[in-house]
């Protein structure tokens, strides 16, 4: 089955780099995926990246897969106080169901 | 851009009443799901459906049911409420690979 971990906290100052990572377990991932929660909201869709990528940039996004250790990371550059959230990965399999880690809260603190 | 809409935003319910939760998407996505948000646990798959009729279980379908009968709208049914379905729930729409778009979810409460 599917696993996916994440550790649950980070807090970070603003303008530093904020880095998520998470680990998943299942060898036949096609695709992972970070997205971010707003307080109240639903999930928004931030990046994804195809399990034979190992780096995708997305202006201050920048994806890292590391398929042999089966680690996901997302580094957010100059992070701003509107990153405050929490960021969940997700991997999906030939199914397209998304497998989801329990989530990372971010904070921002100036 | 995808819209994906939950019909309500704040539900309250009593303990055995029957709750419909319904989900509608406008951008023509096979594939449809339901999850269920508690803190700690991230989100987990209730029900998913891939074409309009068809339904697969996800990885807690246990008093849940759903409905596809047209290929915009997905409901999530709860049979009969209980305190234990108290919870955030969020339905997505995908097309193949490019992720899921979610609704912004339903906060239910069962007293």
């Amino acid at each position: 089955g599917e696993d996916v971990e994440q550790s649950l906290f980070l807090s970070v100052r603003e303008g530093d780099s904020s880095v998520i990572n998470c680990t998943y377990t299942d060898s036949s991932s096609t695709y992972l995926y970070w997205y971010k929660q707003e307080p109240g909201a639903g999930l928004q869709l931030l990046t994804y990246i195809f399990s034979n990528m190992d780096m995708k940039q997305d202006q201050r996004l920048t994806v890292l897969l590391n398929k042999k250790d089966k680690h996901l990371s997302l580094r957010i550059a100059d992070t701003q106080t509107g990153d405050s959230a929490i960021y969940f990965c997700a991997e999906s399999m030939i199914d397209y169901k998304l497998s989801f880690g329990a989530g990372t809260t971010v904070t921002v603190r100036a | 851009d995808v819209k994906v809409t939950q019909s309500s935003r704040y539900l309250v319910k009593r303990t055995g009443e029957k709750v419909f939760l319904e989900c509608v998407q406008d951008m023509d996505h096979e594939n449809m799901f339901w999850y269920r948000q508690d803190p700690g646990l991230g989100l987990r798959l209730i029900y998913f459906s891939y074409d309009v009729k068809m339904k697969e279980k996800g990885d807690i379908p246990e008093g849940y049911s759903v409905s596809r009968e047209k290929k915009e709208r997905f409901s999530l049914i709860l049979e009969s409420a209980s305190t234990n379905q108290t919870s955030m729930y969020l339905c997505a729409s995908s097309l193949q690979v490019q992720g899921a778009f979610f609704g912004q979810g339903t906060r239910l409460t069962v007293v």
